[in-house]
C-alpha cells in the first residue's frame, strides 16, 4: 500500500463546477497535510494546509480533513480553465517518527474545461 | 531572498560525470529539503536539513548521491558517476522552522544524463 494515494485522472469538469479531488494516507499518525498545486513544467506551489479536523477555507479552496478514516480532499468551486493542473497531496509523519520527510501522492490531474 | 533559488536551471552531463546542483532558501528558513520529480511521477524526497545537520537521509537513493549545507542556508547536492537513471528534476524546499511547516518550492534543476 502507498504511503500516500490518490487518483491520477484526469478529473474533468466544466468551467463553474466544483471538483472534488481526494487523497487518502497510511501513516494514522500524520499531524500535518497539504495540498499543493504543479502547473506543467513548473514546481509545486502551496493551495492549502490542513491541521485538524473539518473544513478550512479559503476563497473557492476548501480542504476538508478525516483522520479517523485518514483522507483528505479539497475543493475547487467554480472551477476555472486556469485551475487546470496536476494536484498533489502530501502528508507530513507525525509522532515519533517526524523527521522532516514529507510524502508525496502521484497527483491528480485536473482539467477544466470551458 | 524572495522565494527559493536554484542553480543551474538545466544541466545536462554525460553518464559517469559528477554534478553539483545548488540551493538558497528563503532568508531566515532554517529547514531545507531536497526532492527529486522523474517524468510523470510524484516527488521523492531525498534528505531534509535542520541548520547545517541532516537528520533524515533516508531519501538518498545510493551512495552516490551526498548533500550538505553550510551556514545554516545554502545548500549542494551532489551526484558522483551519473547514470541515466538519475535524470529528473531535482526540487529544493525550505520552511521557517521545521517538518511541520509549509514548505515552498525552488524552480528546480533539471538534469539530464546523457
Amino acid at each position: 500500500q502507498k504511503e500516500v494515494e490518490q487518483n491520477s485522472g484526469p478529473l474533468s469538469v466544466p468551467e463553474g463546477a466544483i471538483a472534488s479531488l481526494n487523497c487518502t494516507y497510511s501513516d494514522r499518525v500524520s499531524q500535518s497535510f497539504f495540498w499543493y498545486r504543479q502547473y506543467s513544467g513548473k514546481s509545486p506551489e502551496l493551495i492549502m494546509s490542513i491541521y485538524s479536523n473539518g473544513d478550512k477555507e479559503d476563497g473557492r479552496f476548501t480542504a476538508q480533513l478525516n483522520k479517523a478514516s485518514q483522507y483528505v480532499s479539497l475543493l475547487i468551486r467554480d472551477s476555472q480553465p486556469s485551475d487546470s493542473a496536476t494536484y498533489l497531496c502530501a502528508v507530513n509523519q507525525g509522532g515519533s517518527s517526524n523527521t522532516g520527510k514529507l510524502i508525496f501522492g502521484q497527483g491528480t490531474t485536473l482539467q477544466v474545461k470551458p | 531572498g524572495a522565494g527559493v533559488s536554484q542553480s543551474p536551471s538545466n544541466k545536462v552531463t554525460e553518464k559517469g560525470k559528477d554534478v553539483e546542483l545548488r540551493c538558497d532558501p528563503i532568508s531566515g528558513h532554517t529547514a531545507l529539503y531536497w526532492y527529486r520529480q522523474s517524468l510523470g511521477q510524484g516527488l521523492e524526497f531525498l534528505i531534509y536539513f535542520q541548520g547545517n545537520s541532516a537528520p533524515d537521509k533516508s531519501g538518498l537513493p545510493s551512495d552516490r548521491f551526498s548533500a550538505e549545507r553550510t551556514g545554516g542556508s545554502v545548500s549542494t547536492l551532489t551526484i558522483q558517476r551519473t547514470q541515466q537513471e538519475d535524470s529528473a528534476v531535482y526540487l529544493c524546499a525550505s520552511s521557517l522552522w521545521g517538518p511541520t511547516d509549509t514548505q515552498y518550492f525552488g524552480p528546480g534543476t533539471r538534469l539530464t544524463v546523457l
